[in-house]
């Protein structure tokens, strides 16, 4: 995706680990979504950043899974005691976010990290 | 809530044919934005079109045609004259100021276009 860097690119790990998983928005944007896609679906919504903070973190599925923002650019998803189900794609992206006129945003996708837990 | 509906899993469609996918969506707001985006067999998500909900007007692409129609929630994509690059998984969209932007997808169609 235009102006979006996901580090890595494919991450396997055993059951229990922790797991790191970075997103680089290349471009100035003040919002940054975190998306999952499991096999056979459509990504789901895990959470959103504006700015530094966390507006909205409704999606992630328990408390193993957390993320920062600690700058308002780079984002990093930390999962805990990983587990098989938490397999899938992870992607990112950013975004103009609430309040700003979307004319001439729009909401690309970075390439996403492949997570398998075996 | 906020919801997206692909009813078709899976269309198989010869070359040169035209075929479309259907999505309908629910939303309360009255400002909200709709997407369509593409996913090869490589992965990454290809956004192709955002509509906004003020805005009825179809849209043509080369190929590609959007029929968008508030009165029955629908946003559905055409491929005239499929091609075999076209075989890959849709996904229909949909985000607004009340969710905070964060977008809803469809469960995705599987498009085979076939030589």
């Amino acid at each position: 995706g235009a102006g979006v860097s996901q580090t890595p690119s494919n991450k396997v790990t055993e059951k229990g680990k922790y797991v790191e998983l970075r997103c680089d928005p290349i471009s100035g944007h003040t919002a940054l979504y975190w998306y999952r896609q499991s096999l056979g679906q459509g990504p789901e919504f895990l959470i959103y950043f504006q700015g530094t903070g966390a507006a909205d973190d409704s999606g992630l599925p328990n408390d193993r899974f957390f993320a920062v923002r600690p700058e308002g650019s780079v984002s990093t998803l930390k999962i805990q005691r990983t587990e098989r189900g938490d397999s899938a794609v992870y992607l990112c992206a950013p975004g103009a976010g609430v309040g700003l006129r979307w004319v001439a945003d729009t909401q690309y996708f970075g390439p996403g990290t492949r997570l398998t837990v075996l | 809530a906020q919801k997206v509906t692909q009813a078709q899993t899976e269309i198989s469609v010869v070359e040169k044919e035209d075929v479309t996918l259907d999505c309908v969506y629910e939303t309360r707001d009255t400002t909200y934005y709709l997407f369509w985006y593409k996913q090869p067999p490589s992965g990454e998500l290809v956004f192709l079109i955002r509509r906004n909900s003020f805005d009825e007007q179809n849209e043509i692409s080369g190929r590609y045609s959007w029929n968008f129609q508030k009165s029955t929630s629908s946003f559905n994509f055409t491929i005239t004259a499929s091609q075999v690059v076209d075989s890959a998984v849709y996904f229909c969209a949909l985000s607004s100021n009340t969710g905070g932007f964060k977008t809803i997808f469809g469960a995705g169609t599987r498009l085979f276009v076939k030589a």
